[in-house]
């Protein structure tokens, strides 16, 4: 139980053109997904927090127009980079919190597989 | 501020001996505590976690980990390293946010070698 699957698994695209990364949660119901970026040999960075049925909440230093984030379910979360450019290339994770997990205090989250976004 | 702090980028071990990866935490509040194991180009596994209760908790693949408050440490530990275990480990803490809910915040991680 609780997988998380993204798609792709990998994309390489040209400067200046969009990509969307979806997140699933497979066999639960996830009211919140975490969008992460990680750099080669560095940690994970929490780039939004996304509830279902409402805005993400992005820290700081994110930029919400470039990477917009929508929830529209209890079992899909999508990452779309925005005019992607060179800079932007990244190992994407999301994770999803099972709300009958008692997620809540725990944070107990389940990763996704991640997405390598190469830019070319 | 809850933060965890993994001191060694890097350990190597050889198969079959004790493998010890360092986690400090920084928390003004008792804290939830996780370790997650990444293989190449995967997202992260939890190993164990610790909320509350007894301090030593038992994990996944062998690993264990003791909260030790009085030294704000949580430790992850396995008797006998297999060459399997060869991953990137992160400590993770649960901040609480002033508008309810919570995130994670990992530490740098380390990367665990073992070699035959």
């Amino acid at each position: 139980g609780a997988v998380v699957s993204q798609h792709p698994s990998w994309v390489i695209c040209k400067s200046g053109t969009s990509v969307k990364i979806e997140c699933r949660s497979l066999d639960f119901q996830a009211t919140t997904m975490f969008w992460y970026r990680q750099f080669p040999k560095q940690s994970l960075m929490l780039m939004a927090t996304s509830n279902e049925g409402s805005k993400a909440t992005y820290e700081q230093g994110v930029e919400k127009d470039k990477f917009l984030i929508n929830h529209a379910s209890l079992t899909l979360s999508t990452l779309t980079v925005t005019s992607a450019h060179p800079e932007d290339s990244s190992f994407y994770i999301c994770s999803a919190r099972d709300i009958l997990a008692g997620g809540g205090l725990y944070n107990e989250q389940f990763f996704g597989p991640g997405t390598r976004l190469t830019v070319l | 501020a809850q933060s965890v702090t993994q001191l060694g980028s890097h350990v190597s071990v050889s198969e079959g001996a004790l493998v010890l990866l360092r986690c400090n935490y920084s928390s003004s509040v008792p804290p939830y505590l996780f370790w997650y194991v990444q293989y190449p180009n995967q997202g992260l596994q939890l190993l164990l976690k610790y909320t509350t209760g007894a301090t030593l908790v038992k994990g996944i693949n062998g690993f264990e980990a003791e909260f030790k408050k009085s030294e704000t440490s949580f430790h992850l530990t396995k008797p006998s390293a297999h060459m399997s275990d060869a991953a990137e480990y992160f400590c993770a803490v649960s901040v609480i946010l002033t508008g309810g809910g919570n995130k994670l915040t990992f530490g740098t991680g380390t990367q665990l070698k073992v070699e035959l």
